[in-house]
């Protein structure tokens, strides 16, 4: 099976715009996780969407928002981009039910000047 | 929320020692303990996982412990080869909720 990808892999953007990343899960996988990596903070848990439904959110401001489409692609959009939200965006897909196993996507870094 | 202590931050080896890296935990309905390689440049990784009902659980030459109790897990790798050179994160949730709370990570060297 095909791992899970993330578009674009670098964007730079500047403060004050908004930004759009994209990720497909592996084959089948139906719940995508979204984490952002940063030197400071490590990596954090942003939200997770199953069957088109946000299940669980992380403690980020609400600028950062995602959906999930019917063939469980995911996207997260952060509106009013700060300095601060630079940093690398990683997804991660599992399978439903009792298997607790999440794999990453390459992640898309994000500068924002 | 759950909490996450991950130590040491920096581990040097020699190649063919062992490397220990440990992880205590906060929330006790926590159940899945995931450890996550991160090599430069690259995506994390899912080398070993353990549930709470399994105090052992071993792969080739990596192995992870868990204290239920004690509210901590350990990650073991024997042998180290320059190629375990990479930062090593662990994470904590209850499982079902995929909401991974992880560690600071330990960047590991291995010396030739």
């Amino acid at each position: 099976k095909a791992g899970v990808t993330q578009t674009p892999r670098y964007l730079i953007k500047t403060r004050g715009q908004q930004v759009t990343l994209s990720c497909s899960p592996i084959s089948g996988h139906r719940s995508v996780s979204w984490y952002q990596q940063t030197p400071g903070q490590g990596l954090q848990f942003l939200f997770e969407y199953f069957s088109e439904t946000q299940r669980n959110k992380g403690n980020f401001p609400g600028r950062f928002s995602g959906r999930q489409f019917s063939n469980s692609r995911s996207e997260m959009n952060v509106s009013t981009l700060e300095l601060g939200d630079s940093a690398l965006y990683l997804c991660a897909s599992s399978e439903p039910g009792l298997t607790y196993e999440q794999y990453f996507g390459p992640g898309t870094r994000l500068t924002v000047t | 929320g759950e909490n996450v202590e991950q130590h040491p931050s920096t581990l040097s080896v020699q190649e063919g020692d062992s490397a220990v890296i440990k992880c205590t935990y906060s929330d006790s309905a926590s159940n899945y303990f995931p450890w996550y390689k991160q090599e430069l440049g690259k995506r994390p990784q899912l080398i070993i996982d353990i549930r709470s009902n399994v105090g052992e659980k071993k792969d080739q030459r990596i192995a992870v412990t868990l204290n239920k109790t004690a509210k901590h897990f350990s990650l073991h790798i024997t042998e180290t080869q320059p190629e375990d050179s990479a930062v090593y994160f662990c994470a904590a949730s209850s499982g079902s909720a995929r909401q991974l709370t992880f560690g600071s990570g330990t960047q590991l060297t291995v010396l030739p």
